[in-house]
């Protein structure tokens, strides 16, 4: 079945460092939808960004990921952290059938 | 917009009592899921719905777990009997199920089992 692997479990950085959380994902269908979602402490998950074109850059409030079907990859990129960044992302794909997210990694910004 | 309603946001229960979460979906959205979140297992899906039909639910939850959806606007996720380690968050997604499927969260529901 579809599957999506988040190799970082926590990540630290100091405030104004760039972001890289990894996503990388395994699916049958030739053109999976991709996901990030946010959650903040006490909150629910919210969309970040989302793709479905290969190659493309696609943002949204700072950050940016870029869907490559030849690596099976959609990472999460921010050129400068911030300390409100601190939350748990979740890389999410589906095929058109059920929606499968990743384990999550938390991400942590410090002064 | 109205978003996922999620009824109620906390629960506190005893071992051995029966409880019933609810979750009301965006209006129009096929595809429903349940999922429990914890801070060591992280999101893990409990059931998934497309047009009320229920197309999985999650093997490892079957048993104290049952996950129903009368209707298009309602579904309700039943722990019989509770235990401890039912403590979560039970959070209800709903999506499109076409197209662009980001599924939409509601605020959950925090379940504390004494």
């Amino acid at each position: 079945g579809d599957s999506v692997t988040q190799t970082e479990g926590l990540v630290t950085l100091t405030e104004g460092l760039p972001v890289m959380l990894n996503c990388t994902y395994q699916t049958i269908y030739s053109n999976p939808f991709l996901f990030w979602y946010v959650q903040h402490l006490n909150e629910s998950p919210r969309l970040l960004l989302k793709s479905f074109t290969d190659n493309k850059r696609t943002e949204h409030q700072g950050f940016h990921a870029t869907l490559h079907k030849s690596s099976s990859s959609f990472h999460l990129q921010k050129s400068s952290a911030q300390l409100s960044d601190s939350a748990l992302y979740y890389c999410a794909l589906t095929g058109g059938y059920k929606v499968v997210f990743g384990s999550g990694t938390r991400l942590l910004v410090s002064p | 917009d109205a978003g996922v309603t999620q009824t109620p946001r906390h629960e506190v229960a005893e071992k051995g009592q029966t409880i019933i979460l609810k979750c009301e979906p965006v209006s129009g959205h096929n595809d429903l899921f349940w999922y429990r979140q914890t801070k060591i297992q992280g999101l893990e899906l409990l059931s998934y719905f497309r047009s009320k039909s229920l197309m999985e639910d999650g093997g490892a939850f079957k048993d104290r777990f049952k996950a129903e959806m009368l209707n298009s606007s309602f579904s309700t996720l039943k722990i019989q009997p509770t235990e401890p380690k039912d403590s979560a968050v039970y959070l209800c997604a709903s999506s499109p199920g076409t197209g662009d499927q980001a599924p939409l969260f509601g605020e959950g529901t925090r379940l504390s089992v004494l």
